[in-house]
């Protein structure tokens, strides 16, 4: 079984300020995470992943997360944010190991809100 | 084409009508996912096609729920006797290799009135 936790449903950060929206996971083998961003009305667009590897991982817009294996946390992070950042974000794990369910496991998402 | 298509972006119907909800994926990815999003709650697996292979059903919430995929690319999610539980956006995915991210269309917004 697989699960993520994403403990806050809003975070508010003032534009220019650093960002963070956390994640944590369980899985059983070995952890492959994503983060997604979802825009009102629109799919979740990609931002990035873990696989193997360095633990921080960077990925599209600035956006950069922490893979930590002993607290099994995967926190998306931002050093400046931007009022276009303001979006639903999500957190989700699927298990790499070699013939496991492909399927992926959400968050249940936190709304950013970025204060102009 | 560039990205996931999926027809129609918003179905309204009436309780005790069938759906049927079209994803087009991404031209050449070998798997595709259906998950389901409810308002204000997290992404729903529904159900997963890789090649040829048996589909895993394993997240359909009731057999009024089926879905194929013809020739390995589009796919058709049914929902027969729509209940107003059934009411969300069925997000469709699609992905190459094991390790990609899945790549997400726009949704169909459902509602049953």
């Amino acid at each position: 079984a697989q699960s993520v936790a994403q403990p806050e449903d809003q975070v508010n950060v003032a534009e220019g300020n650093p960002l963070t929206v956390k994640c944590t996971y369980s899985v059983s083998g070995n952890p492959y995470l994503f983060w997604y961003v979802q825009y009102p009305n629109r799919g979740l667009q990609f931002l990035l992943k873990y696989i193997t590897g360095d633990n921080l991982v960077k990925g599209s817009y600035g956006f950069e997360a922490e893979f930590n294996k002993s607290q099994t946390s995967f926190h998306l992070k931002k050093p400046s944010a931007l009022v276009s950042d303001s979006a639903l974000y999500f957190c989700a794990v699927r298990d790499g190991t070699s013939g496991s369910a492909r399927q992926l496991t959400f968050g249940s998402g936190t709304q950013l809100t970025v204060l102009p | 084409g560039a990205g996931v298509s999926q027809s129609p972006s918003n179905k309204v119907t009436e309780k005790g009508k069938d759906v049927e909800l079209r994803c087009d994926p991404i031209s050449g990815h070998t798997a595709l996912y259906w998950y389901r999003q409810s308002l204000g709650q997290g992404l729903e697996f529904l159900i997963y096609f890789q090649g040829n292979s048996a589909p895993d059903k394993s997240g359909l919430p009731s057999d009024r729920f089926s879905a194929e995929r013809t020739g390995g690319s589009v796919s058709t999610l049914t929902i027969q006797r729509t209940q107003q539980e059934d009411s969300a956006v069925y997000l469709c995915a699609s992905t190459g290799y094991s390790n990609q991210p899945q790549h997400f269309g726009d949704g169909t917004r459902l509602s049953i009135l």
